[in-house]
């Protein structure tokens, strides 16, 4: 069964750091791009980060470009999320997403919670 | 950035009824764009990919149309577990982004 295990969530207070992970279960990662996307609480769907089948090229929405950082890695078909210089507004469920041969996101996480708070 | 706006932000039926609802791109992204759907604690499912194509295990109820600007996702004969919000998104262009969602109830 194909299915994305992520970890890494947590409490963090503002400034600090957190690295979310994403592994691939039933499938592999290889040849294709992630996505990133976190939803804050009561909101809409955010589109956060992505990276490419490669792993090099990456795009970022202007709201977490600079702080966050997205890598895969095909040996463990892992994809991970390095969160620094966190703010409140970047508390939220993030979801992992693989773009596969829909071109979409067509299996997603079940989500991981981040919480910035003081 | 591609803005997309779904109308209408609520819509309410009842089971059998049919479900049309809208998605607009500020600019065209030919028939780049999915429509997901989201039941409550639970991550988004993909339902439609380039505009529409049925993803794996929807069913035919589900129907997606549209391209260039103006998209529509009809629900046929709606059944129970169908009322959710739904999403649509798009990949014309970088960033990716969303509408802000339509909530069937």
């Amino acid at each position: 069964q194909e299915q994305l295990v992520q970890s890494g969530g947590g409490v963090v207070q503002p400034g600090g750091s957190l690295r979310l992970s994403c592994a691939a279960s039933g499938f592999t990662f290889h040849g294709y791009g992630v996505h990133w996307v976190r939803q804050a609480p009561g909101k809409g769907l955010e589109w956060v980060a992505f990276v490419w089948h490669d792993g090099d090229n990456k795009y970022y929405a202007d709201s977490v470009r600079g702080r966050f950082t997205i890598s895969k890695d095909d040996r463990k078909s892992t994809v991970h999320l390095q969160m620094d210089s966190l703010r409140e507004d970047d508390a939220a469920v993030y979801y992992c997403a693989p773009r596969r041969d829909t071109g979409f996101m067509d299996v997603w996480g079940r989500g991981t919670t981040v919480t910035v708070s003081s | 950035e591609i803005v997309l706006t779904q109308s209408p932000a609520t819509l309410s039926l009842s089971p059998g009824e049919r479900a049309t609802l809208s998605c607009r791109a500020s600019q065209s992204i030919s028939t780049y764009l999915a429509w997901y759907q989201q039941k409550p604690g639970q991550a988004p499912r993909l339902l439609i990919y380039h505009a529409s194509n049925r993803a794996t295990d929807i069913p035919a109820r589900f129907s997606g149309s549209g391209s260039g600007t103006d998209f529509t996702l009809t629900i046929n004969t709606l059944e129970p577990e169908d009322f959710a919000l739904y999403y649509c998104q798009q990949r014309g262009d970088w960033p990716i982004t969303f509408g802000q969602g339509t909530r069937l109830e």
